[in-house]
């Protein structure tokens, strides 16, 4: 399996604009993260969907944040409009079939998307 | 107040020698602690998960121990190499829902 993959690898936009922010999990995985990474923040959990459907949403900064999963292969996050706090690097993550955070399923990590809002 | 305390924020050892990375964590109830491993430009690539009753797991030159009494756990590198240079990430998994805390990383970098 080519592990998790995410598009674009580099992003830089304008203020105003919208982004969107691709994932394709492991065939197979049945949850996906998405998370959000900054120097002075760490990592961040924003979103995670188990079997498609958003499980907790707790983590989106604002409602200009919005996660899709429209089948088990592929989730967008998107941002509208974006701003330049919204700069940082947004990974996407999946895990074994399991109950998700509360047992030992090991999450993969893909690459990333470094986000440059300008 | 951060939950997960990770100590030091970065380390510079000589390739070969060992050394220990701390997380301190406060999370309660607790369910499982996780290790990853950064590299540079890249995604976090986990190391270790372990659960309350887990002392020591470990994965090759990588042992993690875990104090669920003092709430304190370590990453242990032996042996190390030029490789092992990246960022070390401690992750807490509260046990009520969906409590996902983490800690700001441990900079490695080994020297020739």
């Amino acid at each position: 399996d080519a592990g998790v993959i995410q598009s674009p690898r580099h992003e830089v936009t304008e203020m105003g604009q919208e982004v969107t922010l691709r994932c394709k999990p492991i065939s197979g995985h049945d949850y996906l993260f998405w998370y959000r990474q900054t120097m002075m923040r760490g990592l961040e959990l924003l979103i995670y969907f188990n079997n498609n459907v958003p499980i907790d949403d707790s983590g989106m900064p604002e409602d200009r944040f919005s996660a899709k999963m429209p089948n088990a292969s592929f989730s967008t996050l998107k941002i509208q409009p974006s701003e330049p706090r919204d700069s940082a690097v947004y990974f996407c993550a999946s895990s074994y079939p399991g109950t998700g955070f509360h047992n030992t399923d090991t999450q993969y990590f893909g690459p990333g998307t470094r986000l440059t809002v300008l | 107040k951060n939950q997960v305390e990770q100590s030091p924020q970065s380390l510079i050892i000589l390739e070969g020698k060992n050394c220990t990375l701390q997380c301190n964590y406060t999370v309660s109830p607790f369910s499982n602690l996780r290790w990853y491993k950064q590299d540079t430009g890249r995604g976090p690539v986990s190391l270790t998960i372990m659960t309350f009753s887990e002392n020591t797991k470990s994965n090759g030159r990588y042992t993690a121990t875990l104090d669920a009494d003092t709430k304190q756990s370590s990453l242990h590198i032996t042996a190390s190499q030029l490789s092992d240079s990246a960022s070390y990430i401690c992750v807490v998994i509260g046990a009520g829902a969906n409590n996902l805390f983490f800690g700001t990383g441990t900079r490695l970098t080994v020297i020739p």
